[in-house]
């Protein structure tokens, strides 16, 4: 089945300490990207890659990091994370060009303590 | 930072009924605008990918426009029914994609 699949779906966590949410696609998608989603925000960008060792920033790029070492995983690193990136989290992939619609995550929730 | 405004924010309509909502967007360096559909503790789906100026797209019940000279596009669901009930998101772009804020449609049984 065509999915893209993110790690965790939930996670707790204090502030400060490390962490990364996985992200991998099994389509063979050039483009992968992550957003966050908060009340009244709507979905904002926060990096892109546009194919491997391809990384941009998007909207919101501040205290994230991405790496795309290889075609399907796009992790997202959060080096010291705040309770302002309590959020929900969304991976999403999809073929060159963007003529084709995103193939998104299961998301997930976030939660900086 | 590219502003993507959708309207109106909410709409409750009676089953049965049809609906539209809009999607606006600068006109200049237009890509491509897509639509999708977001159910609740769901992830968003995408409904369809529109590239040229006139495009018409349709899916079941649900159809949508582009204009890109003028920097719109709308989405029409005919007959409206309960599983309907989303939010609806355009999104625009081409490097970078921007989302708007959605339309949150409610079909009342």
């Amino acid at each position: 089945e065509a999915q893209v699949t993110q790690n965790p779906r939930y996670l707790i966590t204090v502030t400060g300490k490390k962490l990364t949410v996985t992200c991998s696609q099994n389509m063979n998608h050039e483009y992968m990207s992550w957003y966050r989603q908060d009340p009244g925000l709507g979905l904002r960008q926060i990096y892109y890659s546009m194919n491997v060792e391809v990384t941009d920033k998007g909207d919101v790029p501040e205290g994230y990091k991405v790496s795309r070492k290889e075609k399907r995983n796009f992790p997202l690193i959060l080096e010291s994370p705040s309770p302002n990136q309590t959020s929900l989290y969304f991976c999403a992939s999809t073929s060159q060009g963007l003529t084709h619609g995103y193939t998104f995550g299961s998301g997930t929730r976030l939660t900086v303590v | 930072i590219l502003n993507v405004e959708q309207s109106p924010q909410s709409l409750h309509v009676q089953e049965g009924d049809s609906t539209n909502f809009t999607c606006s967007f600068p006109s200049s360096n237009f890509y491509a605008l897509h639509w999708y559909r977001w159910e609740t503790a769901k992830s968003p789906e995408a409904l369809f990918v529109m590239t040229l100026n006139g495009d018409e797209k349709k899916k079941g019940r649900i159809s949508a426009t582009l204009n890109t000279k003028e920097g719109y596009s709308y989405l029409y669901i005919k007959g409206s029914q309960p599983e309907d009930s989303a939010t609806y998101l355009c999104a625009l772009g081409d490097d970078k994609v921007i989302f708007g804020p959605g339309t949150s449609l409610s079909v009342i049984p």
